[in-house]
């Protein structure tokens, strides 16, 4: 099983650039979510979704958006990319259930230069 | 908003036990989670115990949940090399729907 697959793995962006940074998920999980990890701050979640059509915001969704059109994708997109948003980001899916296990995908590393 | 606090560093030696500690603030919190990230990768799921238990044992595993100081700890029996990761709590409430909380983050270091 494939799980959770990001891409890229790693991308350099210039200030100003956008881009969206793909998670697919193969386990037909309704909750998938996008957490940002920087040093000494663990994951923040930017946004998650409850199932295909609904998203919300998390704590910190400044400067991304996302959409869910399938059970599958949850895409991330980087309107006008800042030296700020330099981190890795990782995706996570679970059923929806507070007890279940998140899996996480294996990152995206994004500098911003 | 919530906060989940843990120390950075941890360096153990190979045959010891180490102990992780984690510190949150939110009351409403039902579930709490240990995830670990080895070097390059995502995470992955530990162990939870919920807000109404004291004590969770899973092989090597012991999670210790102090309700009243918001305090809860891992002990890790045993550490091998392979435990060199960094170890995050968790939390989420009920009606949350699995948004999750993280901790700093704490980097354990076994060393021979």
């Amino acid at each position: 099983n494939a799980g959770v697959t990001q891409t890229p793995k790693f991308q350099v962006l210039k200030t100003g650039q956008s881009m969206t940074l793909q998670c697919a998920q193969d386990m037909n999980h309704e909750y998938m979510s996008w957490y940002r990890q920087d040093p000494g701050m663990g994951l923040r979640l930017i946004h998650y979704s409850v199932g295909a059509g609904i998203t919300d915001q998390g704590e910190v969704p400044n400067g991304y958006n996302v959409s869910r059109s399938t059970t599958e994708d949850f895409p991330l997109r980087l309107l006008s990319a800042a030296p700020s948003q330099t981190s890795v980001y990782f995706c996570a899916s679970s059923i929806r259930d507070e007890i279940t296990e998140a899996f996480f995908g294996q990152g995206t590393r994004l500098t911003v230069v | 908003g919530e906060d989940v606090e843990q120390s950075l560093f941890l360096s153990v030696r190979e045959g010891d036990s180490s102990v992780i500690n984690c510190t949150y603030t939110d009351s409403s919190s039902t579930y709490l989670y240990w995830y670990k990230q080895e070097p390059g990768a995502g995470l992955q799921l530990l162990t939870y115990i919920f807000s109404n238990m004291d004590m969770k044992q899973d092989q090597r595993l012991t999670v210790l949940l102090n309700k009243k100081d918001k305090h809860l700890s891992l002990r890790i029996a045993d550490t091998q090399t392979g435990d060199s990761a960094i170890y995050f709590c968790a939390e989420t409430f009920t009606g949350g729907g699995n948004k999750l909380t993280f901790g700093t983050g704490t980097q354990l270091k076994v060393e021979l």
